[in-house]
């Protein structure tokens, strides 16, 4: 079964303060690794995304990890602020298998 | 322009009623899904509309009838729903439907069968 397991369910961070979300995954034919954000009565929306040939990417204050014999990927955000307080998901695939989220509070 | 519409923005419905949803996109895409989210729940794949042909129905009940009209357009028809079909109902575009395409989200169709 392809799955992708997403810890923690939830975060609580403070503002300033570093969030780390963490996923890992079994298929080892994904190939590409996005995080969606989604806000209350939103859709997801795309945050950043990688491949599988490069260990890191970040764009601005997130960073994604990417661990191919680990089969991990991660999610940091640096400087968490209020306005980061929203539900992220990881997934994996082309046809988007997705953790079952996190939802992260940013404390003022 | 990056925007999906979808609406209703909420609609409630009985178990006997006939209702549609709506999508709509005007970035060319040529790839259209519809997904479910229930509460607290990542979205789960329904149907996949690949250049107006449904090329994707994840074991969907009958009861949910995906039609795209057009390019642009994408319509879920409901007919004689349970309770548990209660949830908030996705539309999102790609490009052309290729792996690792950014997908593009609507904010939703919040559904209550009642």
């Amino acid at each position: 079964q392809q799955q992708v397991k997403q810890s923690p369910q939830s975060l609580i961070v403070q503002k300033g303060g570093i969030s780390i979300i963490n996923c890992a995954y079994e298929n080892t034919a994904f190939d590409y690794f996005p995080w969606y954000q989604q806000f209350p009565g939103k859709g997801p929306a795309l945050l950043i995304a990688i491949r599988p040939d490069v260990s890191e990417k970040k764009e601005g204050r997130f960073t994604i990890s990417f661990n191919k014999s680990a089969k991990q990927f991660s999610l940091h955000i640096m400087d968490s602020q209020p306005g980061d307080s929203a539900t992220y998901f990881c997934a994996a695939g082309s046809r988007l298998t997705f953790g079952e989220g996190t939802q992260l509070t940013v404390n003022p | 322009d990056t925007e999906v519409t979808q609406t209703p923005k909420h609609l409630v419905m009985g178990m006997t009623n006939k209702k549609s949803l709506k999508c709509e996109q005007h970035m060319g895409h040529r790839a259209m899904y519809w997904y479910k989210q229930k509460a607290k729940k990542p979205p789960e794949l329904m149907f996949v509309y690949s250049y107006e042909k449904l090329s994707i129905n994840e074991s969907v009940p009958s009861r949910f009838s995906p039609e795209c009209p057009n390019s642009s357009l994408l319509n879920l028809h409901l007919h004689a729903l349970q309770p548990e079909d209660s949830a908030l109902y996705l539309c999102a575009s790609s490009r052309m439907g290729l792996a690792k395409e950014t997908q593009y989200f609507g904010p939703g169709t919040r559904l209550l069968v009642l």
